[in-house]
């Protein structure tokens, strides 16, 4: 079975900087997806970003992008220009694209604080 | 937009009551989900359906139960409610058809149970 694990429970950063949260996965499928979503106050989960494990190139999203490191099983989020909407929990997920149905495993969450 | 809609923001029931949370999407898709969410635990997946009368457990599918008559409602039902199914439930759906589709989210449920 896959694992996601996210190491900080809690991170911060000043408004208008930069900061990465970090993730880490077990696998032994090669076909996968890899998801960062967004919690804010308001409980909606929003999806950030998504990446394909084929794809070399790091997606990015505007002021979001990934450092996808497949030998490692990594998957970081870097948020640059912080602004103070993004604060939230955010988490990292893993769909498989070999098995069926289309599950997603999520890590614990990163609680992520903005200060002005 | 795709839309989820979770039928109570917030619920308190009893211990030992029948409980049902409801969820309907409104963009056909084939795949829908409940999930818990705890502090330190993430999400984790109670049930899933990948079409209607279909269902397959999660990872904690103990205590639950599920139902999807139709395509657009997935409700999920605690056949006996317990203290520690205090949680946060949330519905999600996503497009069968579409590789690597990401989940919609529901608001989410806050279920106490006292």
């Amino acid at each position: 079975a896959q694992t996601v694990t996210q190491s900080q429970p809690e991170m911060s950063v000043q408004e208008a900087e930069t900061v990465t949260l970090s993730c880490t996965y077990d696998t032994s499928e090669s076909d996968y997806y890899l998801f960062w979503y967004k919690q804010p106050p308001s409980r909606q989960m929003i999806l950030v970003i998504r990446q394909e494990a084929y794809k070399q190139q790091n997606a990015t999203e505007n002021r979001f992008s990934v450092n996808f490191q497949k030998a490692a099983k990594s998957f970081s989020l870097k948020i640059s220009d912080s602004q103070l909407g993004d604060a939230a929990m955010y988490f990292c997920a893993y769909r498989s694209a070999e098995t069926s149905g289309s599950r997603l495993t999520f890590g614990e969450g990163t609680q992520l604080t903005v200060n002005p | 937009d795709v839309k989820v809609t979770q039928s109570s923001r917030y619920l308190v029931k009893r211990t030992g009551e029948k409980v049902f949370l409801e969820c309907v999407q409104d963009m056909d898709h084939e795949n829908m989900f409940w999930y818990r969410q705890d502090p330190g635990l993430g999400l984790r997946l109670i049930y899933f359906s990948y079409d209607v009368k279909m269902k397959e457990k999660g990872d904690i599918p103990e205590g639950y139960s599920v139902s999807r008559e139709k395509k657009e409602r997935f409700s999920l039902i605690l056949e006996s409610a317990s203290t520690n199914q205090t949680s946060m439930y949330l519905c999600a759906s996503s497009a069968g058809y579409l590789r690597g589709s990401p989940l919609h989210f529901g608001n989410g449920t806050r279920l106490t149970v006292t």
